[in-house]
């Protein structure tokens, strides 16, 4: 049972990156699943939530419009598209199984992650 | 957005020791609240979830309670595996919010 993220490195400010997701152990086509960062040093920010069917979607604020999370449940992937990357967005991407049954938030399974950086 | 934070920042305990972190939501989350522990340069791991249910595999030593605005996370006996940092978490509403952490080591 494991989630091991790929993709993540070092890209100007303005640039874009597309990180994915393998799942593989459990039953990906009936979990729901989230993106959550951790800049170097910080804590935990949640940034995005996508159910099993796709069907709903949820982002934070700070990335509402820029990032885009989809899933292939053929593929067992989760993927995060982030465009206009910001320096604020440096930090540690993890994705994450969501165990709740009702509202979703409870993130009982963890990637490695994958470290982006936006430089100039 | 939903507030949480945390006390202490940061301790040091004796190996044994009953250890307490406190974390507070700035508005009533029921108990829609989560514990996990990360090590350095590691993943998070949940620890606790609704506040008092302990996750599979993880040892009776951790334990949670509280509801509404204030929960408290407790290592009853404090072993040398369990230096990490750790954070509360609500899953009540969106966005998703944690608490800023709490640096756990040995004295």
């Amino acid at each position: 049972v494991q989630l091991v993220e790929s993709g993540g490195g070092l890209v100007q400010p303005g640039g874009s990156l597309r990180l994915s997701c393998a799942a593989s152990g459990f039953t990906f086509s009936t979990s729901n699943m989230n993106w959550v960062r951790q800049a170097p040093g910080k804590g935990l920010e949640w940034v995005s939530y996508i159910s099993n069917s796709s069907r709903t979607i949820y982002y934070a604020d700070s990335v509402k419009g820029r990032f885009t999370i989809a899933r292939d449940n053929a593929e067992n992937s989760l993927y995060l598209q982030m465009n206009s990357l910001r320096a604020e967005d440096t930090a540690v991407y993890y994705c994450a199984r969501d165990a709740a049954t009702i509202g979703g938030g409870e993130f009982d399974l963890w990637g490695q992650g994958t470290l982006v950086a936006v430089s100039s | 957005d939903i507030q949480m934070t945390q006390s202490p920042s940061s301790l040091s305990a004796s190996v044994g020791d009953r250890v307490t972190i406190t974390c507070q939501a700035s508005q009533d989350i029921s108990n829609y609240l989560n514990w996990y522990q990360q090590k350095p340069g590691k993943a998070p791991k949940l620890l606790i979830y609704d506040a008092s249910n302990l996750e599979t595999g993880v040892p009776s030593r951790f334990g949670g309670s509280g509801s509404g605005t204030d929960f408290t996370f407790t290592i009853s006996s404090l072993q040398p595996e369990d230096i990490a940092t750790y954070y509360c978490q609500q899953s009540d509403d969106l966005p998703f919010t944690f608490g800023p952490g709490t640096k756990v080591d040995i004295k």
